[in-house]
């Protein structure tokens, strides 16, 4: 699986949309792009996943460059409660033997 | 939320001791994950499994075994505890169709310190 870049940390304003950019130059045609999110000392939890095409769903927008080499999360309306160590993470298909390879994320605190 | 519980939830034991952490859940998931996270590091991938009695190993196996009887029952064993076994153990299920195929849903982890 393609290995994934991340700043290793964010602040945002409350209120504010935060971007959070991940790089992942090396992916190939049919790896996916994955989100995934730790709220301290929480489980990972799954926010989203895409291919190719902008995905958007009820916690976060996901933008994927046209040649696939970075992507942006985009959480619109950031509130305190997304303050949490941020995963972007590519792999092969979107199902099957999922073996998620956790790099060291990114930390976003938001501010009030 | 997934219905996937860990136990125990904390555990404190000495070196050289066998310990089994436990995963359960209520999903009826066919995929089965240990991790273990340590500070500077993400989750790392110990075992996992695709079946009843189907497991492999995954990036960081040494010293860890991992059993699974029934589907909704994971156990990850450590042989003889050691120090460097500190840490903390999340267990993680996916299935096969409709949202589960392509989301892991984690546990709520296990703190485990090996004195």
């Amino acid at each position: 699986d393609a290995k994934t870049t991340q700043p290793p940390s964010m602040d945002c304003a409350e209120g504010r949309a935060a971007n959070l950019p991940c790089n992942h130059s090396t992916i190939s045609g049919n790896e996916y792009v994955y989100w995934y999110r730790q709220i301290h000392s929480q489980g990972p939890q799954y926010i989203i996943h895409g291919l190719k095409n902008n995905e958007t769903n009820e916690m976060a927008s996901l933008i994927i460059t046209e040649d696939r080499k970075s992507s942006t999360l985009i959480l619109p309306h950031a509130t305190l409660r997304d303050t949490a160590v941020y995963y972007c993470i590519v792999r092969v298909g979107q199902g099957g033997s999922e073996k998620l390879v956790f790099g060291k994320g990114m930390k976003l605190t938001v501010n009030p | 939320d997934a219905g996937i519980t860990q136990s125990p939830r904390h555990k404190v034991t000495e070196t050289g001791t066998p310990v089994t952490l436990r995963c359960h859940q209520t999903e009826n998931h066919r995929y089965m994950y240990w991790y273990r996270q340590d500070p500077g590091h993400g989750l790392r991938l110990i075992h996992y499994s695709y079946g009843v009695k189907d497991t492999d190993k995954g990036e960081v196996s040494d010293g860890y075994s991992v059993s699974r009887s029934k589907t909704e029952d994971f156990l990850l064993t450590l042989e003889s505890a050691t120090s460097s076994q500190t840490s903390v153990y999340f267990c993680a299920i996916h299935g096969t169709s409709g949202s589960s195929s392509y989301e892991q849903y984690f546990g709520p982890g296990t703190r485990l310190t090996v004195t």
